[in-house]
């Protein structure tokens, strides 16, 4: 995950916007994933963007992308308790489309 | 239809003994995947493969290895054990094609510890 970065930790109270940065560095990524995982379990594909798309949104995900500063963002809007886990920013590169680099994931916590 | 499944899900290792860890799926999907996860780490790659009879290093091969016989099973093998070895392990699969949903589905990982 050394091409990708994220934070390790972000905590938001239960019913605000929970915002997740992530930073890459291959100006050939295009694809960027967003995963998510719960306690004990494997990772789930959350929401994903293309390279040509500024922004997508999904109830209540919405996806940034600034490709010129190779800059991803999610927010989640009226987090909820079921929202804690660690979200994974992920890309795929058009030059090796067998591997997703992953980041080191942000682990969300929800306070009342 | 299972999708991705891991077995064991729990082992504990002496250090110098090996094991193997099964990952199946039913999805007929090409690219199979190993990942270990350590605590602000993320995930890193062990080894992968694009087909049957394939397999090919990750970021982090050393101490292990890998076959992918049948398309459906990538088995990974630790020949002795090591302490740094403890980690979450998951396995994942990707049909492979370079369209925009082949992602990576996940099985559920299974916990290793080495003492």
């Amino acid at each position: 995950g050394e091409d990708v970065e994220q934070s390790l930790f972000l905590s938001v109270r239960e019913g605000d916007s929970s915002v997740i940065n992530c930073t890459y560095t291959d100006s050939s990524s295009t694809y960027l994933y967003w995963y998510k995982q719960e306690p004990g379990a494997g990772l789930q594909l959350l929401t994903y963007i293309f390279s040509n798309m500024d922004m997508k949104q999904d109830q209540r995900l919405t996806v940034l992308l600034n490709k010129k500063d190779k800059h991803l963002s999610l927010r989640i809007a009226d987090t909820q308790t079921g929202d804690s886990a660690i979200y994974f920013c992920a890309e795929r590169r058009y030059s090796s489309a067998s591997k997703i680099i992953f980041g080191s994931g942000t682990r969300l916590s929800i306070r009342p | 239809n299972a999708g991705v499944t891991q077995t064991p899900k729990f082992r504990v290792l002496k250090t110098g003994q090996s094991m193997t860890l099964l990952c199946a799926q039913d999805m007929n999907h090409e690219y199979m995947y190993w990942y270990r996860q350590d605590p602000g780490m993320g995930l890193r790659l062990i080894h992968y493969s694009v087909g049957e009879g394939t397999t090919a290093k990750g970021e982090v091969p050393d101490g292990y290895n890998v076959s992918r016989l049948k398309k459906q099973n990538f088995l990974l093998g630790l020949e002795s054990a090591a302490p740094s070895q403890t980690s979450v392990y998951f396995c994942a699969t990707q049909r492979g094609t370079r369209e925009s949903l082949d992602t990576q589905y996940f099985g559920p990982g299974t916990r290793l510890t080495v003492l």
